[in-house]
């Protein structure tokens, strides 16, 4: 059974330039959510979608930053005119009931 | 509003000692804790949840009690083994059903 998958796992880009960030859910689940981690931050909430339909994007910076869920087998993070400080790891997790996560491996963006 | 506090950032202990992470949080619902764990270069995993019928939750030697008096939800060990090293996030379930987490707390376990 596999778990979440997100790719890529590393992604280097430059800055001002455009990062796109999948996120394969497991299969059945009905709820998605992105989070990013930093050491200084923590795990910080930045959306999340219950049955493909956008809940809560309260934690998302609105200028740059987008998600969507197209279909129930995957949503994207799209960050636009990234900054240094987008460096982050970015996770996707889904749940079946909306309580317990499963994470993915999460990806690791790094802007120079 | 709804928020989760855990007020240690770092906690060092020597093997064989007790643990205890703390959580606190508020909550405009009836709440609903986690503890996840995220070892070096995994990816965070459910440790423990809190249940609505006064059952104490238990994995891998962890427990915690939800204490709504206090709104906290401590994370406690009798007995730090090495292989308990790593990040701690305490989360809680809030409005819209989203799930947000504490700062985390890194804990070391030394021989």
């Amino acid at each position: 059974n596999a778990g979440v998958i997100q790719t890529p796992r590393h992604k280097v880009t430059g800055k001002g330039q455009e990062a796109t960030l999948w996120c394969e859910p497991i299969s059945g689940h009905s709820a998605v959510f992105w989070y990013r981690q930093t050491i200084v931050q923590g795990l910080e909430f930045l959306t999340y979608f219950r049955n493909q339909a956008p809940i809560d994007d309260s934690g998302m910076p609105k200028e740059r930053f987008s998600a969507q869920m197209p279909n129930q087998s995957h949503s994207t993070l799209k960050i636009q005119s990234t900054q240094p400080q987008d460096s982050a790891v970015y996770l996707c997790a889904s749940s079946l009931t909306g309580n317990t996560l499963y994470f993915g491996e999460g990806s690791r963006l790094i802007v120079v | 509003g709804d928020s989760v506090t855990q007020t240690e950032g770092l906690v060092t202990l020597t093997e064989g000692l007790p643990v205890m992470l703390n959580c606190t949080y508020q909550s405009t619902y009836s709440p609903f804790l986690f503890w996840y764990v995220q070892h070096l270069n995994e990816a965070p995993k459910l440790l423990l949840k809190s249940f609505t019928d006064n059952k104490r939750p238990e994995h891998q030697g962890f427990h915690a009690t939800l204490h709504k008096s206090s709104s906290s939800f401590h994370l406690q060990k009798s007995s730090a083994q090495l292989s308990d090293s790593a990040l701690y996030y305490c989360a809680l379930r809030g409005s819209n059903n989203r799930i947000f987490f504490g700062d985390g707390t890194q804990l070391v376990v030394k021989p």
